[in-house]
């Protein structure tokens, strides 16, 4: 089948920019998503992009599209100790039914 | 607005027990899914519905059954709960099936012994 793979930890130093990476198989894929998932809680939607596009920026969130490589990757400027969270890279052709998740990235942020 | 609540939040059951989840929105979504979530694993697909009185099945459905009877419920059955089907099981809803974002509900991490 299809997947979607990611690193499954990273640390970074408060204030610093982490670099979150996925990679993905589908070559059909349309929509790719980021989701955080806090400790305790479910997934929630921090960004997406279409597969048209190269870059979306959305304050401290930047996602960078190599859609050629399939390589998607979520950087946050300025890390802060409330990002500390699992994030998980998504993709789908358009129908939330066949969504492939990866396997979430824990990202620690330390002060 | 309590988004989409999930109950119980903490099971353990023998092998060959049944049990149900429970999931509830109260955004008016049409469509609802339920997933499992499994260390080193991204989140899979059980069931989902595209509304009320529907159900359909996703990347692992054996082993488990769901019902919508309302709108604004999903419920996820076991009907004899097996070790593998330990597992954290996240429900959610989206108001429309393509593309619109999913909102996900705090999980019910089941323990099978």
């Amino acid at each position: 089948g299809e997947d979607v793979e990611q690193s499954l930890f990273l640390s970074v130093r408060e204030g610093d920019s982490s670099v979150i990476n996925c990679t993905y198989t589908d070559s059909s894929s349309t929509y790719l998503y980021w989701y955080k998932q806090e400790p305790g809680a479910g997934l929630q939607l921090l960004t997406y992009i279409f597969s048209n596009m190269d870059m979306k920026q959305d304050q401290r969130l930047t996602v960078l599209l190599n859609k050629k490589d399939k390589h998607l990757s979520l950087r946050i400027a300025d890390t802060q100790t409330g990002d500390s969270a699992i994030y998980f890279c998504a993709e789908s052709r358009g129908n939330n039914n066949d969504m492939r998740f990866g396997a979430g990235t824990r990202l620690t942020v330390k002060p | 607005n309590a988004g989409v609540t999930q109950t119980p939040k903490f099971r353990v059951l023998k092998t060959g027990q049944s049990m149900t989840l429970l999931c509830a929105q109260d955004m008016n979504h049409e469509y609802m899914y339920w997933y499992r979530q499994d260390p080193g694993m991204g989140l899979r697909l059980i069931h989902y519905s595209v509304g009320e009185g529907t159900t359909a099945k996703g990347e692992v459905p054996d082993g488990y059954n769901v019902s919508r009877l309302k709108k604004q419920n999903f419920l996820l059955g076991l009907e004899s709960a097996a070790p593998s089907q330990t597992s954290v099981y996240f429900c959610a809803s989206s108001y429309s099936g393509t593309y619109y974002e999913q909102y996900f509900g705090p999980g019910t991490r089941l323990t099978v012994t």
